[in-house]
């Protein structure tokens, strides 16, 4: 079983919807953050998580907002999609010792 | 000026050949940098992380210069396997963590 999973895996919605995807690991890490990817970009930082208590934003968090319902969970909220949100979503965990960071297996996010 | 930058590509070239990307940072309080891995459609993948040293990991050799802000990957006996994009990551232990750049496509061809 994978690590870190993602849910849903693609999503066709259209603007003005409300989406949440969910991001759930076993892997026992405290740090897990939300990334958005685009075409010739690099990954972006929306939201990132230290802890369930810990939230904080990114460099894009506008439009977004997050929750972090448990160690193993953190879940991501476009409140109104709108078209530019189009993109591909990756969650990841932080191993604090080795700073290495291992992904989700990705959410293709389409907005009409 | 982006905080991460690398050639963009796409690299192709013949099995066989050896191959050198280039990144360069512009924080000087970078502390940490890695080497990931992306296959189309997919998720990034620690390929190695990179010391001041240098390290050498197979057919895989990353070098630091933190003088430059600098760092390299090189790649021996490309496999069509190795065909990705690999993307340069630096970390500065602090707020906002990995920076990613925007990743140099490598296509490597029979």
């Amino acid at each position: 079983d994978a690590d870190v999973t993602q849910t849903p895996r693609n999503r066709i919605t259209k603007t003005g919807k409300r989406i949440m995807l969910e991001c759930s690991q076993t892997k026992g890490h405290d740090r897990m953050y939300w990334y958005r990817q685009d075409p010739g970009l690099g990954l972006q930082l929306i939201y990132y998580s230290f802890d369930v208590k810990d939230i904080n934003k990114g460099e894009i968090s506008d439009g977004y907002s997050v929750s972090r319902q448990a160690q193993a969970k953190f879940s991501l909220s476009l409140e109104s999609a709108i078209p530019n949100q189009t993109a591909l979503y990756f969650c990841a965990t932080e191993s604090e010792n080795y700073n290495e960071q291992f992904f989700g297996p990705g959410t293709r996010l389409t907005v009409l | 000026r982006k905080e991460v930058e690398q050639d963009p590509g796409p690299f192709n070239v013949p099995e066989g050949a050896t191959v050198a990307f280039n990144c360069t940072y512009s924080n000087s309080a970078s502390q940490s940098f890695f080497w990931y891995r992306q296959d189309c459609r997919k998720e990034p993948k620690l390929l190695m992380s990179v010391y001041s040293s240098g390290n050498e990991d197979g057919r895989f050799t990353a070098q630091l210069n933190r003088a430059s802000q600098y760092i390299s990957l090189l790649i021996r006996d490309s496999k069509l396997s190795d065909s990705a994009t690999y993307l340069c990551v630096v970390n500065h232990n602090y707020g906002q963590n990995f920076v990613f750049g925007p990743g140099t496509r490598l296509s490597v061809l029979p």
